[in-house]
């Protein structure tokens, strides 16, 4: 059971450029999510997803796209990259009010 | 808008110690407290949670405890092991019926051998 994968686990950007990050869940959840993590400022959630065609915005939306055109996908977009974004980006997926189930992260680097 | 802090950020104890970490939440509507453990190089991983419903939650060495009129949470974990150390997060969720999840700034902890 692979639970939460997310590929690729580690990128680096030149400024301005643009990247898809893929995140899978294979246990059928109907919710899913993106967060970002930083030093010191924990995980703050950018868009999340209710269910298969749904997105909703986060805490911190700027700069970021997502879709859900599958139940079991959820995709985050940068379409041009800024130095702010550097960070360490973590999917969740869940059934709702229930844990969070946390893929093991992409780390991001915009020079 | 929601919020959670978590306190302190940094906690080094002697093995087979305990060790509290404190959160506060600001939307009484939250109804779900989930507390994760980060090891390095990975996702949070869930270790205890707590609903509105319930005052003190416990698994082995690990418990939590909430006080809804104060709004405040905490993780306990008593006999401190140097696997117990890494970077511990909580979270509120259920703000007006939605299931965003709001975490904490994380609290590294050590454990000392």
């Amino acid at each position: 059971n692979a639970g939460v994968t997310q590929t690729p686990k580690f990128r680096v950007l030149k400024t301005g450029q643009s990247m898809t990050l893929l995140c899978a869940q294979d246990m059928n959840h109907e919710y899913m999510y993106w967060y970002r993590q930083d030093p010191g400022m924990g995980l703050r959630l950018i868009h999340y997803s209710v269910g298969e065609g749904t997105t909703a915005k986060g805490e911190v939306p700027d700069g970021y796209n997502v879709s859900r055109l599958k139940k079991q996908n959820f995709l985050l977009g940068l379409e041009s990259a800024a130095p702010s974004q550097t960070s360490v980006y973590f999917c969740a997926s869940s059934w709702g009010d229930s844990p969070l189930h946390f893929g093991n992260g992409t780390r991001l680097t915009v020079t | 808008g929601e919020n959670v802090e978590q306190h302190p950020s940094t906690l080094s104890v002697q093995e087979g110690d305990s060790a509290v970490i404190k959160c506060t939440y600001s939307d009484s509507a939250s109804n779900y407290f989930p507390w994760y453990k980060q090891e390095l190089g990975k996702g949070p991983q869930l270790i205890i949670d707590i609903r509105s419903n319930v005052g003190e939650k416990k698994d082995q060495r690990i418990a939590v405890t909430l006080n809804k009129t104060a709004k405040h949470f905490s993780l306990h974990i008593t006999e401190t092991q140097p696997e117990d150390s890494a970077v511990y997060f909580c979270a509120a969720s259920g703000f007006r019926g939605t299931y965003k999840y709001i975490f904490g700034t994380g609290t590294r902890l050590k454990v000392l051998a």
